[in-house]
């Protein structure tokens, strides 16, 4: 199974900040044949689902804010908040769709400094 | 509007089933895959089952190998989770989630409001 470690676990960032949130797998997730990472990453706020934010690593979802950013290919990945604003405090997830058993990442939870 | 909602959780004793169902509007259970991911309470997300391919392609976590099933009933656009022999570590809100092809591996773009499953005696 592929397995997927975030970092930091937690994260505390000032409103307006920067909050960086990483992703590492333990196996290559990228497609040759189509070039693309098999990454997604989601926003889960308390009492609800959680809402795809990112997939193929840097592809936004319809909707989902120009704040959000993906980046990374192979093992790394990256999600990025560029200016942290209120309503974006809620655990991350990162999701390989890569194989099954399909796997996500422990979360990551970000709170306002 | 694409809306997927679960029914059939509750409190179940060690070794005893349940069957979940997830019941899907706004499109076509069976052009699409649907995928159960389940999170015990304060925990993270894990992935459990697929329905994929045309329907007759499945996959189950090992966790749940052998022990849960997955269904489809095409004239109700429903999707079923057939859960036997269950443990107290099976205790978890259960999502279901659409995925965007009908690929078994795609991402997950909509998802239940989620069902609670509790197991304990």
């Amino acid at each position: 199974d592929i397995v997927m470690t975030q970092s930091p676990d937690s994260l505390a960032v000032s409103l307006g900040e920067r909050a960086t949130i990483n992703c590492k797998s333990s196996q290559n997730v990228f497609y040759r044949s189509n070039n693309k990472n098999y990454l997604a990453w989601y926003q889960q706020k308390p009492g609800q689902p959680p809402q795809l934010l990112i997939y193929w690593a840097s592809t936004r979802e319809s909707g989902v804010p120009d704040r959000f950013s993906g980046s990374g290919s192979g093992t790394d990945f990256t999600l990025t908040i560029s200016s942290l604003q209120a309503e974006d405090v809620a655990v991350y997830y990162c999701h390989q769709y890569y194989s099954t058993p399909h796997t996500f990442g422990q979360g990551t939870k970000l709170e306002i400094k | 509007e694409v809306q997927l909602l679960e029914s059939g959780g509750g409190l179940v004793q060690p070794g005893g089933s349940l069957r979940l169902s997830c019941a899907a509007s706004g499109f076509t259970l069976s052009t699409y895959a649907i995928n159960w991911v389940r999170q015990p309470p304060g925990k993270g997300l894990e992935w459990v089952s697929n329905s994929c391919g045309t329907g007759d392609t499945t996959y189950y976590a090992d966790s749940v190998q052998g022990r849960f099933t997955i269904s489809r009933d095409d004239s109700k656009n429903t999707l079923y989770l057939q859960m036997n022999s269950l443990r107290g570590e099976d205790t978890a809100i259960y999502y279901c989630a659409k995925g965007d092809s009908t690929s078994c591996y795609t991402r997950l773009d909509y998802w239940g409001q989620g069902i609670m499953v509790t197991v304990s005696s």
